[in-house]
């Protein structure tokens, strides 16, 4: 089974600042999604950012990036110049792919535990 | 684009009882989730529908838990009974599954259960 493991539980930054969330993972197989997700207070679940296994290159939107070591099994988010609107608690999450889930149940996503993000004015 | 709706957005039972929660994917969704997130941990997956059929319920707590999706749109999560640890928050998500490989996931509000 796949296991997606955030070992920062709580982590501040202040305004303008940059901050790297970190997160490891465990699978055996070689097709898959990586996911970053934010989570505010209202609940509602956000998209941030997407990393598909096959590609070497690091995903970048906007002032978010990723680092994807794919030997180590890491995935880091990092935030550049944060801004208040990024506190929030953000999510790890793994997607088995399509090649290796036999076909229909390949959605499911594996959270990690989350870390909390405050940001300081 | 509507997203997806849940409702209730918060309940409040005692334990043993009844409850059940509404969800409504985004319109031409094929695949709905359903998501159990405990107080400070991730979301959990309990239950996932292509259309209305169940892909995958290995985390569902069938002695309680039950849901279904009729005609393949709206979907609904029941618990009967209620204990104290289903204290938490639901997530209802579905994704397009168009075929192409993209299906991100679009999430609901949540209901927040609180069984006392």
């Amino acid at each position: 089974a796949q296991t997606v493991t955030q070992s920062q539980p709580e982590m501040s930054v202040q305004e303008a600042e940059t901050v790297t969330l970190s997160c490891t993972y465990d699978t055996s197989e070689s097709d898959y999604y990586l996911f970053w997700y934010k989570q505010p207070p209202s609940r509602q679940m956000i998209l941030v950012i997407r990393q598909e296994a096959y590609k070497q290159q690091n995903a970048t939107e906007n002032r978010f990036s990723v680092n994807f070591q794919k030997a180590a099994k890491s995935f880091s988010l990092k935030i550049s110049d944060s801004q208040l609107g990024d506190a929030a608690m953000y999510f790890c999450a793994y997607r088995r792919g399509y090649a290796n889930a036999g076909g229909t149940s390949y959605g499911k996503l594996t959270f990690g535990q989350g870390t909390i993000l405050t940001v300081h004015p | 684009e509507a997203g997806v709706a849940q409702s209730p957005r918060y309940k409040i039972i005692e334990k043993r009882q009844s409850v059940a929660f509404w969800c409504n994917p985004i319109s031409g969704h094929a695949t709905l989730y359903w998501y159990q997130q405990i107080l400070g941990q991730g979301p959990k997956l309990l239950i996932q529908f292509q259309n209305n059929g169940v892909v995958d319920d290995s985390q569902l707590p069938k002695d309680r838990f039950s849901a279904e999706r009729l005609k393949g749109v709206d979907s609904t999560l029941k618990i009967q009974p209620a204990k104290l640890e289903d204290s938490a928050v639901y997530l209802c998500a579905s994704s397009l599954d168009d075929g192409a490989g993209d299906n991100e996931q679009f999430f609901g509000p949540g209901t927040r259960l609180t069984v006392l």
